[in-house]
């Protein structure tokens, strides 16, 4: 069964200071990897898109990268701000099944001062 | 503005009345889908529409209907709410059925239901 697992599940951090979010998958055959913000009771935006050949892929404070051999994602956020606030989730998408995406279940992340 | 409207936001019904939860995309998108999200679980996808006229079971279908009639709309019907369909609905929607191509999914705002 497909499958998207992010860690941690929730996270908190002060002002300022950088993350890194996990994100493992077994999703296959895999198409490319995306990872979202979700602020509380609004809809995912797209950080990032990287398919099987990018290993890493910028989004201003926001660096996503992949390691297709080990199924893993990271996503760095540098020089966190309260607007950081959010859930992060990771999504996978497999190929050839008409943009099939698996969910994680998202990290909560919160800045505070 | 390219975006996803969903109607209603926040819905509360009784168990057996039907509903639909209307979604509207401007992008000129070909696929549209639903979700619906859940407190320890990811999305899981309900229906998904590769084009006019064609919509196909997701992950959770039992429980609702789709149609699509018009590119642009994709509503969500629910003929006899059951309390376990409470939760936070999700449309979507983005070029392309083909997911070799990496492609962009908008999401709507949300509604959020509540089945007593």
């Amino acid at each position: 069964k497909n499958q998207v697992e992010q860690s941690p599940q929730s996270l908190i951090i002060l002002e300022g200071k950088n993350c890194t979010l996990q994100c493992n998958y077994t999703v296959s055959p895999f198409s490319n990897l995306r990872w979202y913000k979700q602020d509380t009771g609004r809809g995912p935006v797209s950080l990032t898109i990287m398919t099987f050949s990018e290993n890493t892929k910028s989004n201003g404070r926001y660096t996503a990268t992949l390691d297709a051999d080990t199924k893993q994602s990271s996503l760095h956020i540098t020089a966190s701000q309260l607007s950081d606030s959010a859930s992060y989730i990771c999504v996978v998408s497999e190929a050839g099944g008409g943009n099939k995406l698996t969910f994680g279940t998202g990290t909560q992340l919160k800045v505070e001062l | 503005e390219a975006q996803v409207t969903q109607n209603p936001r926040y819905l509360i019904t009784v168990t057996g009345k039907k509903l639909t939860v209307t979604c509207s995309q401007n992008m000129n998108h070909e696929y549209m889908s639903w979700y619906r999200q859940d407190p320890g679980l990811g999305l899981r996808q309900i229906y998904y529409s590769m084009n006019v006229e064609v919509t196909d079971k997701g992950d959770v279908p039992e429980g609702y209907k789709v149609s699509r009639k018009e590119k642009r709309n994709f509503p969500l019907i629910l003929e006899s709410p059951s309390p376990n369909q409470t939760s936070l609905y999700f449309c979507a929607s983005s070029f392309k059925g083909d997911s070799l191509v990496g492609t962009e999914a908008f999401f709507g705002q949300g509604t959020r239901l509540t089945v007593v």
